[in-house]
This record gives structure tokens, sequence and C-alpha cells, in this order.
């Protein structure tokens, strides 16, 4: 099954307490992106990934890293939470429109629901 | 600082009729067009796209585009109950290479 799989789905943690959210997908994608949820404010991009060892900045990239080193990975890490980082978290990936073939959809993960206190 | 603007409702419509939501964007170099779906607590699922002016439809769905105005809308004939939920516009920024989302529409069908 297609699927893009993030883990974990829920974590309680405290400020200052380094985490990594695990992204995993099986589609063979190239491009991959974390987007963050906040009430009214939509998904906003945190950084995204062409291809393996190419990242990039999104709108808010501020508190977060990330790596590629596979194809299929793509974890997000937080080297010291704070609790502006509460929020909801997209791991996706797909075909940009704009390589040959590709549609532009993206793939969501089911989520991570993140708390900082 | 790229934009896609949405009226976050709800828009509420009785079962039976067409839901109109619209979309407007702020990056004449965007080309490409996305509606997605996202019931509460789950993640975003594409409907449609579109690239062209025009009209494009897809069952009981249809996207609308014009480039000239700078917006996007999408009609849902039939409106079902099952239709409740949150419908996100995207713009492809051509110069990230990456969808700029919309804050979503909440939509309800009335039964």
């Amino acid at each position: 099954e297609a699927q893009v799989t993030q883990n974990p789905r829920y974590l309680i943690t405290v400020t200052g307490k380094k985490l990594t959210v695990t992204c995993s997908q099986n589609m063979n994608h190239e491009y991959m992106s974390w987007y963050r949820q906040d009430p009214g404010l939509g998904l906003r991009q945190i950084y995204y990934s062409m291809n393996v060892e190419v990242t990039d900045k999104g709108d808010v990239p501020e508190g977060y890293k990330v790596s590629r080193k596979e194809k299929r990975n793509f974890p997000l890490i937080l080297e010291s939470p704070s609790p502006n980082q509460t929020s909801l978290y997209f791991c996706a990936s797909g075909h940009p429109s704009y390589i040959a073939g590709g549609t532009g959809e993206l793939f969501f993960g089911e989520g991570s629901r993140l708390t900082v206190l | 600082q790229k934009e896609v603007e949405q009226n976050s409702g709800p828009l509420s419509v009785p079962e039976g009729a067409i839901a109109s939501l619209n979309c407007t964007y702020s990056d004449r170099g965007s080309q490409s067009f996305f509606w997605y779906r996202q019931y509460s607590g789950k993640s975003p699922e594409l409907i449609m796209f579109i690239y062209s002016n025009g009209d494009k439809e897809d069952g009981r769905f249809t996207a609308q585009l014009n480039k000239a105005s700078q917006y996007v809308s999408l009609l849902i004939r039939d409106s079902q109950p099952s239709d409740s939920a949150t419908y996100l516009c995207a713009g492809e920024d051509t110069g990230r290479r990456a969808l700029t989302f919309g804050s979503g529409t909440r939509l309800q069908v009335q039964p």
C-alpha cells in the first residue's frame, strides 16, 4: 500500500528536550516536505527536499532541522522545542507538476500532534 | 510573501444544493492549483487539480480557474453530509517549488 508514515502520532514533551519526528514514504518520490498546521493559519511549510541531500527552508523554518540521507526518509528534528512549536505536523511527498509526468499532488502522512510544555 | 486567501466559513448548505468555495492568490507566477479536502483530525487528500483557465469537471466536483482575476473556485453539486469538511486551496509556488496553502474553508452540509 502506497503511504507516508509518520511517528510518533502523538507526543507531549517539555521545553528544551530534543525530539525527532520520523517520516517515511514508499512511493519513490523525490520531493518531500514538512508542514505544520495551526488553527486559522492553515498549512505552513517548514522545510522541503527535492532529492537526497537537497533540502531548503520553507516559510517557517526557525527552530527546526531536517535531513535527507535516503530517498524514502525525511525526519524533522526539534533541537530545543519551545511551547510555540506545539502544533499538528504533516509530512508529505509527491511529484511536483513541473517535473515530467508530475501532477503536483502531495500525499500526506496521518499527522503528528506535538505538545511542548 | 506569496499568499492564498480563503474565507474560513463555515459555509452551510442544505443537502442536495451546490456548494461554492472560492480562493484568491497573489502569485501571478503560480501555474497549478489544487483543492484538498480535510476531515477533522485527518490528513488532507487531493480532490482536484487545475492548470488551465476555464472549468474542469470530475463527477460532482468542478474546479474553475481564472488567471487574469487570480481566483480559483470549487463547485460541489448535489452536496452530501459526507462532504462536510475543510477544503484547502493550494497554489504551486514556482519560485520555491512548493504548494502554498490557504487556511481553508469549512463546509457544513445540513441533512
